[in-house]
């Protein structure tokens, strides 16, 4: 199984600030890889597939890059209305596998 | 638009089966995608379960095979999971999700399922 892990697992920053959350795979996945946004009650939403391309109506705060084993995930002003937990994700051959999440809220 | 919806018991006895289905509205399974399930443990991340392609091929995760078997029902539009011989770790809130090859974009609400004597 290809293993996801997150960091920092959870994190508090202030209205404005940038935000930085970073996933690694166990092994090479290319780009394969995309990010979610989680919110309590609500069904997960998809912000970025294939590393680093905005899915359509995402806000352009929200950016992803990396290849291979490291990635990133950035909010580059945090709103209130981020609060949330973020999954990173893998794919490989309709197989899935999400990160660990990383709660984000603000101060 | 495509709705979602599970289904199912909320209280299973360990060692039983879990089943739960997804009633699919608004699309029809047998035009494609793929149908999957995924699962939160209370105070956990998501785990994705298996999905199914509309014509049967399944997918598994690897740790979860041996006791997974999802299945597709075209004529009702709706697609099932059985989970055998549950224990108190397969507690959590099972979603169905509709997903390209790649990323799922259409979610149930999800259903909490305890298992517990």
């Amino acid at each position: 199984d290809i293993q996801m892990t997150q960091s920092p697992s959870s994190l508090s920053a202030s209205v404005g600030d940038r935000v930085t959350i970073t996933c690694q795979a166990s092994q090479d996945i290319r780009n394969y890889l995309n990010w979610y946004q989680h919110k309590p009650g609500k069904a997960p939403k998809l912000l970025i597939y294939d590393a680093s391309k905005l899915e359509t109506g995402v806000p352009s705060r929200f950016s992803g890059s990396g290849s291979g084993t490291d990635f990133t995930f950035t909010i580059s002003s945090l709103q209130p209305e981020d609060i949330a937990t973020y999954y990173c994700q893998q794919y490989d051959n309709v197989i899935f596998t999400f990160g660990p999440g990383t709660k984000v809220d603000v101060k | 638009q495509v709705q979602l919806q599970e289904s199912g018991p909320g209280l299973v006895k360990p060692s039983e089966t879990l089943s739960l289905t997804c009633n699919v509205s608004g699309y029809s399974i047998s035009s494609g995608y793929y149908w999957g399930w995924i699962r939160q443990p209370p105070g956990k991340g998501l785990e994705w379960i298996g999905s199914i392609y509309h014509s049967g091929s399944t997918y598994y995760k690897p740790s979860l095979k041996s006791r997974v078997t999802i299945s597709v029902d075209t004529s009702k539009n709706q697609f099932s999971l059985k989970l055998s011989s549950v224990t108190a770790a397969d507690t959590a809130v099972y979603s169905c999700a509709r997903s390209s090859d790649i990323a799922f974009d259409y979610w149930g609400q999800g259903i909490l399922v305890t298992v517990s004597s």
